[in-house]
């Protein structure tokens, strides 16, 4: 089945403790993308891949890193989680970036 | 930055009229204006999507009209179905076209 996956679909962690929240996508899609989903925000754009070793910011990249090491993963990094990225958190992919998959969530909270 | 607006938060129809939702932008550079639906805890899916050298496209039951000269673009469902109670969302592209922008959403609930 084609599918984005995302793991942990929930996470409940402190501020200041490294996490990493894994996508994977099996469709060999060359573009993936990373979002935030907060309310009356609606999704905001965080980081995208162009390709393998290709990455770029979005429009709130600030506290998060990626890699896309290889195709079909791009994990999300949060190297000092802080309250304010409490979020839900999609990631999605594409064979082209106006053709985007969505995965199911996942909801980080961040005490 | 860009910016991506709804007229309405929330819509409510009744089951089998037709629904109309509204989407302002900003990027008159935009190129490529997409509409995803979002239930409740899924992810967005894809609905339909418009070029901008397009003033209309329809798929089933659903149509989008693009508007460039005032910046708009609407969704339009045809006897909405309960199961088209969802959050709608439009989406734009940057520049670049590879960043997007999504609006803040409209929840549409179809009564029975």
């Amino acid at each position: 089945e084609a599918q984005v996956t995302q793991n942990p679909r929930y996470l409940i962690t402190v501020t200041g403790k490294k996490l990493t929240v894994t996508c994977s996508q099996n469709m060999n899609h060359e573009y993936m993308s990373w979002y935030r989903q907060d309310p009356g925000l609606g999704l905001r754009q965080i980081y995208y891949s162009m390709n393998v070793e290709v990455t770029d910011k979005g429009d709130v990249p600030e506290g998060y890193k990626v890699s896309r090491k290889e195709k079909r993963n791009f994990p999300l990094i949060l190297e000092s989680p802080s309250p304010n990225q409490t979020s839900l958190y999609f990631c999605a992919s594409g064979r082209v970036s106006y053709e985007q998959y969505f995965g199911p969530g996942t909801r980080l909270t961040v005490t | 930055g860009e910016s991506v607006g709804l007229h309405l938060p929330t819509l409510s129809v009744q089951e089998g009229d037709n629904s109309i939702i509204n989407c302002a932008y900003s990027n008159s550079a935009s190129d490529y204006f997409i509409w995803y639906k979002q239930e409740s805890g899924k992810g967005p899916q894809f609905i339909i999507d418009i070029r901008s050298n397009m003033d209309k496209r329809q798929g089933q039951r659903v149509t989008v009209l693009l508007n460039k000269t005032v910046k708009h673009l609407s969704l339009q469902i045809a006897a909405t179905q309960p199961g088209d109670s969802a959050v709608y969302f439009c989406a734009e592209n940057s520049n670049t076209g590879n960043q997007f922008y999504f609006g803040t959403g409209t929840s549409l609930t179809v009564i029975p």
